[in-house]
């Protein structure tokens, strides 16, 4: 089946930007998306991209894609302690059903 | 968008006992599905609830253990049956449809002693 790989962990000093991974192997993935879930929450999308953008920047979040290598990242500028969270990465082609990445714990530390 | 609630939003249940979940959507959805998310794992979809009819089960689940109902546009349960510790999990329902976004419920997490 279709995969959706994300590094585990990524750690970051609060005003520094992040940028999370993300690679996906469907070349048919249509939509391209981005998830936030907060400790005993459930998921928020915060973004997404369609298939024929390379990138959509949404306040303090710039979401790359590069389709040739079916790359997708997330820059969060001048992270804060409450973007601490899980970060998921999704993909949905064909079908109606997104796959998802098994998510990247960010970690803000002062 | 759609907001989306589900209720209990968490609950802790002896083992052999069954516990129904549901979900309410605040606007009518094609789609509804039920996911669970281990602990320290990724989503695995469950199944589809299809209104009307039969859900559609992904590989590992069975409708014994696993029923679901749909019946309208905006509301769905599913049951975990037979309740086992290997079931404790966060159990999250989704609505969406194919060209949209996905959007979850807060999800909810059981413990199974």
């Amino acid at each position: 089946g279709e995969d959706v790989e994300q590094s585990l962990f990524l750690s970051v000093r609060e005003g520094d930007s992040s940028v999370i991974n993300c690679t996906y192997t469907d070349s048919s993935s249509t939509y391209l998306y981005w998830y936030k879930q907060e400790p005993g929450a459930g998921l928020q999308l915060l973004t997404y991209i369609f298939s024929n953008m390379d990138m959509k920047q949404d306040q303090r979040l710039t979401v790359l894609l590069n389709k040739k290598d079916k790359h997708l990242s997330l820059r969060i500028a001048d992270t804060q302690t409450g973007d601490s969270a899980i970060y998921f990465c999704a993909e949905k082609g064909g079908s109606y059903i997104p796959t998802f990445g098994r998510g990247t714990s960010l970690i803000v530390h002062p | 968008s759609a907001v989306i609630s589900q209720k209990p939003s968490r609950d802790i249940c002896q083992r052999g006992t069954s516990l129904t979940i549901q979900c309410q959507v605040d606007s009518q959805v094609t789609m509804m599905f039920w996911y669970r998310q281990q602990p320290g794992q990724s989503l695995t979809l469950i199944a589809t609830a299809n209104q009307g009819s039969e859900a559609t089960y992904e590989s590992g689940f069975v409708i014994d253990k696993f029923p679901i109902s749909r019946p309208n546009l905006t509301f769905s349960t599913l049951t975990v049956s037979n309740m086992s510790p290997e079931d404790s999990s966060i159990y999250l329902c989704a609505a969406g449809g194919p060209n949209v976004e996905q959007f979850f419920g807060p999800g909810t997490r059981l413990t199974v002693l």
